[in-house]
Parts: C-alpha cells; structure tokens; sequence
C-alpha cells in the first residue's frame, strides 16, 4: 500500500514570495491533515479535511494561508506572501477516518523563507 | 485546552540496554488517545504504539510498551533491547476521538519532543 506523497521536498524561497505544497493521501482515506513543524518543536496542526470539507481550521493563519482539497483526494497548502517565520517542516498526514483512526504521515515539505 | 509535556529533550542509551521516555499530559476530558511516534532523521513519522484511554492493559508492540498512568496523567514509553535503529526524535501526542465533544476532535496534539541517540 502506498504512503502519503508530498511534494516537492525541498523550497527555498524570498520572502514575499508564494509557494505551494501538493499531498496525496493513502487511497480511500477520508480525512487529511496539514502540520507545521518549526525546528525543534512537534507539529502543530493548521487545518484539517473531511473529505472536501473543512472540519478545523482554527489554526491556519488564513491572511496568508489557504487549503483546499477541491475532489476530496489530495490537497494543496498555499503560502501567499511568504514571511522568514514561516520556515518549518509542512508535513500531511491522512487517516481513514475522522477522530478514532491513527494518523499516517508523509514525508514533509521542508520550506525555507528567506 | 489540552497540552502535552516531554520534560527530558535528549537521551542516550547503548545498544541492546532499556530507555524510557517520559510523557505527561493535561485535559479534562476522560475519553481519549495517546501515541508514541517517531521521527528519524529522514524525516518521515510513523507511528510507534497506540493506547485508548479506556482500556486499563499497557499496549505493547515487540520492543515498544508504554505505562499509563490515567490518574496521574502520565504516559511513558520504554523501549527494550535498544537497536541503533531506534535513533530518532519521539513524540508524545494526544488525540480527543470523535463523540468526546466540541469540534477539536481528530487532531493530534504533540509534546515537544525527546531526541534518543542509541549508542553502539
């Protein structure tokens, strides 16, 4: 069974630039999920996804952030403009279900602001 | 609000000998999850071991067993036979599972982290 996939690996990018980030969850998860991690610390949960719909997004600084998962499958993080405190680990992670199943992790997005 | 707290960011053990990690958490809430992931220096997260708040039994996976403690709200992660595949970053996390109530059901929220060095 394959894994979630992220993409690209690696940006580095200036500041007040944009970026994006690409997740493909594992085939027939329902729920996916955005993590930040800033170095040194866990993940911190910016949004979460319910098929096509937002269950949470309390988290995501929406002036410069914005998620979607347009077919319910996989999902795109955008950062527009790019601040230096944005640096982190993006990671995506899927789970069959909402609230009792294991999260499964992708590799993460390492982004670096400039 | 629900926090979890790593008090010990590094340890070290040598290889084949036990280490455990320690976790301790904050919530009101009597339903819930608690994880050990780890992260290795690739990067990636996986899951290490998982225990439902309502079940009494430590879970154990192979080299992998954790001591709940649900009074004293502590959750620790004891690993045996220690191989230097074990290198890695671990987390603590918390999970409120869907029909606890409010809308914060479903996310993970970790602790800051215990980085573990096995040593040969």
């Amino acid at each position: 069974e394959a894994g979630v996939a992220q993409s690209p690996r690696y940006k580095i990018i200036e500041k007040r630039q944009s970026v994006a980030f690409w997740c493909n969850p594992i085939s027939g998860h329902a729920t996916l999920y955005w993590y930040q991690q800033i170095l040194g610390q866990g993940p911190k949960l910016l949004i979460q996804f319910q098929n096509n719909g937002v269950v949470d997004d309390s988290q995501l600084p929406k002036d410069r952030f914005s998620a979607e998962r347009l077919k319910g499958v996989d999902s795109t993080l955008k950062i527009q403009p790019a601040k230096l405190e944005d640096s982190a680990v993006y990671l995506c992670a899927s789970s069959l279900v909402l609230g009792t199943d294991t999260q499964y992790f992708g590799p993460g997005t390492r982004l670096t602001v400039l | 609000a629900q926090t979890v707290t790593q008090s010990q960011p590094e340890m070290s053990v040598q290889e084949a000998e036990t280490v455990t990690l320690s976790c301790t958490y904050d919530t009101s809430e009597s339903n819930y999850y608690l994880f050990w992931y780890k992260q290795p220096p690739s990067r990636q997260m996986i899951l290490v071991i998982r225990q439902e708040a309502y079940k009494q039994q430590n879970a154990t996976e192979n080299r992998f067993s954790v001591n709940f403690q649900k009074a004293a709200k502590s959750f620790s992660l004891k690993i045996s036979d220690s191989q230097l595949g074990d290198t890695a970053m671990y987390f603590c996390a918390f999970m409120i599972p869907l029909g606890a109530g409010g809308t914060s059901y479903g996310k993970l929220t970790f602790g800051q982290g215990t980085i573990l060095t096995v040593h040969p």
